[in-house]
């Protein structure tokens, strides 16, 4: 069984570019979730799709934006781009399952960097 | 809000040693859930284990074992007879409510053969 899949494993853009990354979910998972990993601050939550709708999101300005398709694979966008948001971006999955059971499973990640 | 602290930056062992990597959560919730995750220099997260705070038993799979105290907080994670695959980054985190991952700064790990 294929695990979460990202794309692209790199990216090089300048500043003011946009930044699109995608992420197709383990299949049969609903719910998909962003989390940037940039150095000097960890590991952050960006945002939770499931079911097509946006269901949370972390504390990042509204220029990271995203969505969900109804195949479930989701697209993180990044506007205006900022030398702050060269990171690891990781994308996971999970079944729409209760917080008792929530497992989420994680993709290779996109190393965005923004020179 | 919750909040979850790895004191140890790095760990550096000999193959074979027995490590114990160091995990505090902080939580006023009465039901919490609890992860570790592994990161291997590839970047992807890996799934070790997850512990709700009303699960009974300590886990063990295979070389390694997980020990839950509610008394200090703590769900510290022991590698026995460690290996250099091992080596990595590992991270403890827990959920909130919106099903948002608190994460830890994180423990690299090396071993040394």
């Amino acid at each position: 069984e294929a695990g979460v899949t990202q794309s692209p494993t790199h990216l090089i853009k300048t500043r003011g570019q946009q930044a699109t990354l995608r992420c197709s979910p383990i299949s049969g998972h609903t719910s998909v979730y962003w989390y940037q990993q940039a150095l000097g601050l960890g590991l952050q939550f960006l945002l939770w799709y499931d079911e097509g709708e946006e269901r949370n999101r972390g504390n990042f300005p509204p220029r990271f934006s995203g969505r969900q398709f109804p195949n479930y694979s989701s697209e993180l966008n990044v506007n205006a781009l900022e030398l702050e948001d060269s990171a690891l971006y990781l994308c996971a999955s999970s079944t729409g399952s209760t917080l008792a059971k929530n497992i989420q499973y994680f993709g290779a990640g996109t190393r965005l960097s923004v020179l | 809000a919750q909040k979850v602290t790895q004191a140890q930056t790095e760990i550096s062992v000999v193959e074979k040693e027995d490590v114990t990597l160091d995990c505090v959560y902080e939580t006023r919730d009465t039901t919490y859930y609890l992860f570790w995750y592994k990161q291997p220099p590839s970047g992807e997260l890996v799934f070790l284990i997850r512990r709700n705070s009303f699960d009974e038993q300590n886990e063990i799979s295979g070389r390694y074992s997980w020990n839950f105290q509610k008394s200090t907080s703590s769900f510290n994670f022991t590698i026995t007879a460690s290996q250099v695959v091992d080596s990595a980054v590992y991270f403890c985190a827990s959920m909130d409510s919106n099903y948002q991952l608190i994460w830890g700064a994180g423990t690299k790990l090396i071993i040394k053969p």
